[in-house]
């Protein structure tokens, strides 16, 4: 699977917009990308999935280059409750995963 | 709420100990995914079942082992129990065998003394 990189931590203020970029440099042709976010001793909760361009629901952006080796993940006006661990995920789609792997995640901090 | 369910929330036990944690994914998925947490970690996947049968396998010690009965619920049997075993469980669970989307439960907190 292809291993993500992604910074151990943020801090941002109530409001702003918050990109996350992960880097996947050697993402494989039928690798989607996933992101989760988890709340303390809570279990992760699915935000949004892509494969390429952009891709946007109501809480979040993803946003894939064409050469697919990073992602981005954006938060409209971020608020306090956006506080949480972000993890990124690169892996085959429908399909039996070896090793699934988290990794560390982003540690992102709001602010008021 | 993810709709899957974990038993018990909480668990205390000793060193050399056996305990059974319960999952019950949501109605309908066919996989279940077992992960451990240890405290500021990532999750490391330990093992995961579909529709019944062990399909992918990660980081799971020996003495650790799970299955998925017949009603699709799922347990995570962990024995001889050490201090370091200490760590958040959580199970999850997806409709087919792809995992991106899983929909994970609250979890099991194990402490072991």
């Amino acid at each position: 699977l292809a291993k993500t990189t992604q910074p151990i931590s943020m801090d941002s203020y109530e409001g702003q917009e918050v990109n996350i970029t992960c880097s996947h440099n050697n993402i494989a042709t039928n690798d989607y990308i996933t992101w989760y976010q988890q709340f303390p001793s809570q279990g992760p909760r699915f935000i949004i999935q892509g494969y390429k361009t952009k891709v946007t629901n109501e809480v979040a952006s993803l946003f894939i280059p064409a050469d697919r080796k990073s992602s981005t993940l954006s938060l409209p006006r971020v608020s306090l409750s956006d506080t949480a661990v972000y993890y990124c995920l690169v892996a085959p789609g429908y399909s039996s995963a070896s090793k699934i792997i988290f990794g560390s995640g982003t540690r992102l901090s709001i602010r008021p | 709420d993810s709709g899957v369910t974990q038993t018990p929330k909480h668990l205390i036990t000793a060193t050399g100990q056996r305990v059974t944690l319960r999952c019950s994914p949501r109605s309908g998925d066919l996989s279940v995914y077992w992960y451990q947490q240890s405290l500021d970690q990532g999750l490391q996947f330990l093992i995961q079942y579909y529709n019944g049968e062990e399909r992918a396998k990660g980081n799971i010690l020996e003495r650790f082992s799970a299955q998925q009965f017949p009603d699709l619920h799922s347990e995570l049997n962990l024995s001889s129990l050490e201090l370091g075993d200490s760590a958040l469980y959580f199970c999850a669970s997806t409709p087919a065998g792809g995992y991106n989307e899983q929909f994970f439960g609250p979890g099991t907190r194990l402490t072991v003394l």
